[in-house]
């Protein structure tokens, strides 16, 4: 059974950081593109970053670029997402995914003072 | 950014009757390898999107044949044979063929 597990996440000020991980299991993890997608009541889902097998290539939404960072430890079957300089309007619930196939439970940001 | 344009934004159906959405791309979703890079989830609440469709037309592991997807280039429906309850919940269409990737706005289905 295919399951991405999702850690990290909750409450921190605008400014602050975060780090979000994704623990993947029963698929070939290091095969797979990896992406984190966020997704808000007002603005739907939003693609956030992707990294591909190896880490070799990395690409982001403009709005998080500078600020956010993905990584994968292929070794661990995990996926993680660096989050500095948080908005306020980084608050979401953010999934792991192999898109376009399985995804993670998502896990709640919130960025509020 | 490639938009995707869903239509209609809800839609309220008897159970047992057809369902219709559709997707419209702002750019075609034909890429130069011959395929269509455009899906199709359904997402319930409190759950992550689960897909439905792959490459326009191929079902996912597992998704009942009520469920299908058909278009080219720009223009997307995703069909619903005959709606049952379990159907209820947000679908959405999404692209990959370019990043950023982009998803519709969703299109909530509720049963009558």
């Amino acid at each position: 059974e295919v399951q991405l597990v999702q850690s990290g996440g909750g409450l921190v000020q605008p400014g602050g950081s975060l780090r979000l991980s994704c623990e993947a299991s029963g698929f070939s993890f290091s095969s797979y593109w990896m992406s984190w997608v966020r997704q808000t009541p007002g603005k739907g889902l939003e693609w956030v970053a992707n990294v591909r097998q190896e880490g070799s290539e990395k690409y982001y939404v403009d709005s998080v670029k500078g600020r956010f960072t993905i990584s994968r430890d292929d070794t661990k079957n995990s996926l993680y997402l660096q989050m500095n300089s948080l908005r306020v309007e980084d608050t979401a619930v953010y999934y792991c995914a192999t898109l376009p196939g399985w995804w993670g439970q998502g896990t709640l940001v919130t960025v509020s003072s | 950014d490639l938009v995707l344009t869903q239509t209609p934004l809800s839609l309220s159906v008897t159970p047992g009757q057809p369902a219709s959405i559709s997707c419209k791309s702002s750019e075609s979703l034909l890429h130069s390898d011959g395929k269509t890079y455009l899906y199709w989830y359904l997402q319930k609440p409190g759950q992550p999107p689960r897909l439905l469709i792959s490459e326009v037309s191929s079902r996912f592991s597992g998704v009942p044949d009520r469920f299908s997807g058909s278009g080219s280039g720009t223009y997307f429906t995703l069909k619903i044979s005959r709606v049952e309850a379990e159907d209820v919940g947000v679908y959405h269409c999404m692209q990959s063929i370019e990043l950023p990737i982009t998803f519709g706005q969703g299109t909530r289905l509720e049963i009558k």
